[in-house]
C-alpha cells in the first residue's frame, strides 16, 4: 500500500536558519502530495500542496516540487523564525481511494532566537 | 476552506465509560474522516464517515468500538466506547469537497484530546 516516510526529527534550527525536511513516498499511479502542519496544542492546517509531477507548492515562504522521478517531496524555507516551530507532516492522497490521507511519521521543529 | 468546530475540546474519562465526539461544519462538505493521533506519533485514519449510511472503517477499527453517525452534510458524531487507557488520543475530524475547494484538499478539526484514567 501507500506510504510516507519523513527524515527523523527532531530538528533544531537558529532563527533565519535554512530549513529542509525530507519526505519521500510509496505510492501507485499519481498521488496528491500536501505538508500539514500543526502547531503546540491545535489541530493541522494545510500549508501547502502539489497535484502533479514538477508542481511546485508554496505558501507563508515554505515550498515544496513533487519529484516523481526521486518520489520526494521535501519541504523547504529559506530564512525559519520562532513561529515556525511546530510538528510537520508529509502526507498523500489518492482520488482512487476517496481522498484519504496517508501521513508520514511528523517531524518536530523547534527555532530557538 | 470550512469553520470545523469540535465539541469537547478535551475531556477525561474512567475506564470502561464512552465519549461521543462531536463535528460540526459551516458548510456542506462531500466527505468526513476521523483520525487518531496518539501521544506523539501521527495520524491514522479511523474511518470515513458516510452520510445516511454505515461509516467505512480502516484496518484495526471496528464499529463496536468507535460507532459512527452523520445523519447529514455538516455533522459527524464519533464515540469512543468501553474506554480503556491506550485509547488516550487526540481525535480529530477532517473533511472535504468543501464549496469552492479543491477535490483534495482536507481541512481539519481542532480536535479533541481525550485522557482515559
Amino acid at each position: 500500500g501507500d506510504s510516507v516516510t519523513q527524515m527523523e526529527g527532531p530538528v533544531t534550527l537558529s532563527e533565519e536558519a535554512f530549513l529542509t525536511i525530507n519526505c519521500t513516498y510509496t505510492a501507485t499511479g499519481y498521488p496528491s502530495l500536501f505538508w500539514y502542519v500543526q502547531y503546540p496544542g491545535e489541530g493541522l492546517q494545510l500549508l501547502l500542496k502539489a497535484t502533479k509531477a514538477d508542481d511546485k507548492g508554496s505558501n507563508k515562504g515554505f515550498e515544496a516540487t513533487y519529484r516523481k522521478e526521486t518520489t520526494s517531496f521535501h519541504l523547504e524555507k529559506g530564512s525559519v523564525q520562532v513561529s515556525d516551530s511546530a510538528v510537520y507532516f508529509c502526507a498523500l492522497s489518492q482520488r482512487t481511494s476517496g481522498s484519504r490521507l496517508t501521513f508520514g511519521e511528523g517531524t518536530q521543529l523547534t527555532v530557538n532566537p | 476552506s470550512a469553520v470545523i468546530s469540535q465539541k469537547p475540546s478535551r475531556d477525561i474519562c474512567q475506564r470502561g465509560t464512552s465519549l461521543t465526539i462531536q463535528c460540526q461544519v459551516d458548510s456542506q462538505v462531500t466527505m468526513m474522516f476521523w483520525y487518531r493521533q496518539q501521544p506523539g506519533q501521527s495520524l491514522t485514519l479511523i474511518a470515513t464517515a458516510n452520510q445516511g449510511s454505515e461509516a467505512t472503517y480502516e484496518s484495526g477499527f471496528v464499529i463496536d468500538k468507535f460507532p459512527i453517525s452523520r445523519p447529514n452534510l455538516t455533522f459527524s458524531t464519533l464515540t469512543v466506547s468501553n474506554m480503556s487507557p491506550e485509547d488516550s488520543s487526540i481525535y480529530l475530524c477532517s473533511v472535504v469537497g468543501v464549496s469552492g475547494g479543491s477535490y483534495n484538499e482536507q481541512f481539519f478539526g481542532p480536535g479533541t484530546r481525550l485522557t482515559v484514567l
